[in-house]
């Protein structure tokens, strides 16, 4: 499999919102709504903010939405806060139980 | 509470094994797969396959299918990581991470603090 396809920066200035695309293709992010999304602030493990494309784990803030639109995913994190500065990444499932993972996208608080 | 904890650092020379291990606590641990992911020092996360603790079903990334194998120990709850012919470029933090048991619940929910691998001869 491939590796989903994100941007390598995203910034924005406090209060502001930003969204990062996550692009697949027809096998992976099209075929199936299971787009998960990690947050990882620089030496910590990742911590998953959305998954089913748009839902939130107990404890992730309402500010992290998730969407999908043909063989493209997005995260959007409105009312941008200092801490939210780190690296996101989008996986899909891609059948046959595999998953694949994008390259990352890195958010830069203004 | 859910955690898991992995074992310690490791430095190996190339052409050896690594065994890395994750001990799940606090859920019923066959409800559950642990997937592996790995990150090498300033790249991404790289998917490297998962394991059911149900019934040990696993299913490994392409282009680790030769050198990797995870299996699990149901009495302790742990799971463990085997990469074989170690290279330079398997330099990276490995992370255990808790996963569904099915294709619609491949999502990791709960990570352990990872595993420095350093390969170097």
């Amino acid at each position: 499999q491939s590796a989903l396809t994100q941007p390598a920066s995203v910034s924005g200035s406090p209060g502001q919102s930003i969204t990062i695309s996550c692009s697949g293709t027809s096998s992976d992010v099209g075929n199936y709504n299971l787009v998960s999304w990690y947050q990882q602030h620089p030496g910590k493990a990742p911590k998953l903010m959305i998954y089913e494309g748009s839902k939130r784990p107990s404890g992730v803030s309402n500010r992290f939405s998730g969407s999908k639109s043909g063989n493209t995913a997005s995260l959007t994190i409105s009312g941008l806060q200092a801490d939210d500065e780190a690296d996101y990444y989008c996986s899909s499932y891609a059948g046959s139980s595999a998953v694949v993972f994008g390259g990352g996208t890195k958010v830069t608080v203004l | 509470q859910v955690q898991l904890v992995q074992s310690g650092a490791e430095v190996k020379k190339p052409g050896a094994s690594v065994k890395v291990s994750c001990k799940a606590s606090g859920y019923i641990f066959i409800s559950y797969g642990i997937s592996w992911v790995r990150q090498a020092p300033g790249q991404g996360l790289e998917w490297m396959g998962w394991i059911s603790a149900y019934n040990n079903y696993t299913k490994y990334a392409q282009n680790l299918l030769d050198r990797v194998t995870m299996t699990t120990d149901t009495s302790t709850s742990t799971v463990y990581m085997d990469l074989r012919s170690l290279r330079s470029d398997d330099t990276a933090v490995y992370y255990c991470a808790r996963t569904g048991l099915i294709p619609a619940a491949l999502h990791m929910d709960v990570w352990g603090k990872g595993t420095t691998v350093i390969v170097s001869s």
